[in-house]
């Protein structure tokens, strides 16, 4: 059973351009939360995604936008890219009755660097 | 004040140390807790949930004080392989859903 995956591990970008990363969930998971986690930090939600529509967000600005498509795959895109998005993009899935929050599974992580 | 707060870091230990791991959160309506592992350069990984008549899993132990708004993690007989990052985690609903808020992580080093 695969686990979480995250495309691509590393990417090299440069201020003001547009970045899109992807992620495809735990088998049987339905939701799906990015995180943003800054060098010697914890992670920080960005948003979370349940049939394909933006559930719940974090206090990003609007460059930082998604998508969940029908097999529950989901897609975080940032525009204008500033030098502090620089870190690492978490994915998380997890299945989520409409009364709380089972276990979160992670993926391994997108690495963005902004020169 | 954050939402979640950890001691800081790093904790330096020798093997079969016990070293315990303390975190406060600021948002009373928090109803779940967890602690995660996170090894360098890895993701987040589950180590335990907390439950309010704390919980145990073999050398690790897990406490809850709702009072207080405070939860500990304890390693016992620390091992080499236990060196890594330990985030504290809470969940508050909002709503019907709620989404993982993650302190800052406290950086554990086991020395031989």
């Amino acid at each position: 059973d695969a686990g979480v995956t995250q495309s691509p591990t590393h990417l090299i970008k440069t201020r003001g351009q547009q970045v899109t990363l992807r992620c495809s969930p735990k088998s049987g998971h339905d939701t799906v939360s990015w995180y943003q986690q800054a060098l010697g930090q914890g992670p920080q939600f960005i948003f979370q995604y349940y049939e394909e529509e933006e559930r719940q967000r974090g206090n990003f600005p609007d460059r930082f936008s998604g998508h969940q498509f029908p097999n529950y795959s989901s897609e975080l895109n940032v525009n204008a890219l500033l030098l502090g998005d620089s870190a690492l993009y978490l994915c998380a899935s997890s299945s989520v009755p409409d009364w709380g929050v089972t276990e979160a599974f992670f993926g391994q992580g997108t690495r963005l660097t902004v020169v | 004040r954050k939402e979640v707060e950890q001691d800081p870091g790093p904790f330096n230990v020798p093997e079969g140390a016990t070293v315990a791991f303390n975190c406060t959160y600021s948002n009373s309506a928090s109803q779940s807790f967890f602690w995660y592992r996170q090894d360098c350069r890895k993701e987040p990984k589950l180590l335990m949930s907390v439950y309010s008549s704390g919980n145990e899993d073999g050398r690790f132990t897990a406490q809850l004080n709702r009072a207080s708004q405070y939860i500990s993690l304890l390693i016992r007989d620390s091992k080499l392989s236990d060196s890594a990052t330990y985030l504290c985690v809470v969940i508050f609903y909002g709503g019907s859903q709620g989404n993982l808020i993650f302190g800052k992580g406290t950086k554990l080093s086991v020395k031989p």
